[in-house]
């Protein structure tokens, strides 16, 4: 039984760059969560897709753009990258019969 | 606006001591109240969850308490190992934003041999 993968592990872009992470959730999970994670802080709430559709948004500015396949595999887009950007990305996936997550191990994102 | 507040920011303790973390909750809607451990450089992983119906949950040498009056719950680990030196962190989220995790800002947990 796979678990949550993303892809790719590592990213270095340059600012006003446009950058596109991937996610697959746990076998038998259709709801994707996308969490930014700046370097010892916690993870901060940036989006969740379920059934194809954003179903929360946390303060993200519209940059932060995402898509959720039928077979429930996600990706993350982020237009004109900044600095600030520059952070670990990670995916959590659960069903939307319960509210437990299971991350993904996450893309470290490097702007330049 | 939701927030979730977590202290200490790092904690050293001896094997064999317990440890104690605690965080504090500001959306009394919150309902839901995972504990993550991450290891450096690795994902963060579930080591414990517990629901607003349950004032306590026990896993082996792990529990949480939830005090929901007062908005908030801790983490307490028993027989400390050096294998439980990690971050940890807390998280909360509510029916009506199922799926929106709040963390905390996590805690660095050191166990000395």
């Amino acid at each position: 039984d796979a678990g949550v993968t993303q892809s790719p592990t590592h990213l270095i872009k340059t600012r006003g760059q446009q950058v596109t992470l991937r996610c697959s959730p746990k076998s038998g999970h259709d709801t994707v969560s996308w969490y930014q994670q700046a370097l010892g802080q916690g993870p901060q709430f940036i989006f969740q897709y379920y059934e194809e559709e954003e179903r929360q948004r946390g303060n993200f500015p519209d940059r932060f753009s995402g898509h959720q396949f039928p077979n429930y595999s996600s990706e993350l887009n982020v237009n004109a990258l900044l600095l600030g950007d520059s952070a670990l990305y990670l995916c959590a996936s659960s069903s939307v019969l319960s509210e437990t997550q299971y991350f993904g191990p996450g893309t470290r994102l490097l702007v330049l | 606006g939701e927030n979730v507040e977590q202290h200490p920011s790092t904690l050293s303790v001896q094997e064999g001591d317990s440890a104690v973390i605690k965080c504090t909750y500001s959306d009394s809607a919150s309902n839901y109240f995972p504990w993550y451990k991450q290891e450096l450089g690795k994902r963060p992983q579930l080591i414990i969850d517990i629901r607003s119906n349950v004032g306590e949950k026990k896993d082996q040498r792990i529990a949480v308490t939830l005090n929901k009056t007062a908005k908030h719950f801790s983490l307490h680990i028993t027989e400390t190992q050096p294998e439980d030196s990690a971050v940890y962190f807390c998280a909360a989220s509510s029916s009506s934003n199922t799926g929106k995790l709040i963390f905390g800002q996590g805690t660095t947990l050191q166990v000395k041999p």
